[in-house]
């Protein structure tokens, strides 16, 4: 069955280190996003990329890095420089068009400071 | 640029009718709706494109009116298990990207 699998569910970090969330697909879809939700919020766009080898920051890419060398693949750095990590992490997928296509989410990844 | 949707929150008892709506202040070439369940991913309800056209799942439908640049998502004798937050998205033309809105809190109350 073609879907998003991210991992890990739960994740927790420690004060100055990076930890980075997998997020893979096999939609074979070009577009891939990631975003943030903090509890009873929306969903805040960190960064998304509509090609391989390229991407382009959200409203709140500050404190994140991401890379997109694979079409499959779209990981997520957390770095240092984010201090307030906690949250829900959700990635998604979408085929490229004319706006026909929805997005497809992955089940998300738990994020929390130690 | 976000879109904005009304009413932020709706407390509903089983069997009632609620609306909620999503407008922009920019052109839309499409608009799709989602519901979140608490702790879990969103969940693609339907799109919507240009053209005014109305679709239907299972007792929600929507309309899109793309001069006024707005939808609007009915919910018909809501159910128990329409509870959750409903978030609209647009997209404004061809390779755009998407934007979500704020979302809309629904409770249906026994």
């Amino acid at each position: 069955d073609g879907g998003i699998t991210q991992s890990p569910k739960y994740l927790f970090r420690k004060e100055g280190q990076n930890v980075t969330l997998s997020c893979e697909q096999n939609l074979n879809h070009d577009a891939m996003y990631w975003y943030r939700q903090d509890p009873g919020q929306g969903l805040r766009l960190i960064y998304y990329s509509q090609i391989v080898n390229d991407f382009q920051k959200g409203d709140i890419a500050e404190g994140y890095s991401v890379s997109r060398e694979k079409k499959e693949s779209f990981p997520l750095t957390v770095t240092s420089a984010q201090k307030n990590p906690t949250a829900f992490y959700l990635c998604a997928s979408r085929q490229q068009g004319f706006g026909n296509q929805p997005q497809h989410f992955g089940d998300g990844t738990r994020l929390s400071i130690l | 640029q976000q879109p904005v949707q009304s009413p932020q929150a709706v407390i509903l008892r089983e069997g009632e009718d609620a609306v909620i709506n999503c407008s922009s202040s920019k052109a839309l070439y499409s608009v799709h709706w989602y519901r979140q369940k608490h702790g879990e991913a969103p969940v693609f309800l339907m799109i919507l494109l240009k053209g005014g056209e109305q679709k239907g799942h299972e007792k929600i439908s929507a309309s899109f009116n793309e001069k006024k640049q707005q939808s609007s998502l009915y919910l018909t004798a809501s159910q128990l298990s329409y509870s959750g937050t409903y978030f609209c998205g647009t997209v404004k033309g061809y390779g755009q990207n998407f934007v979500f809105g704020p979302g809309t809190r629904l409770s249906v109350l026994p």
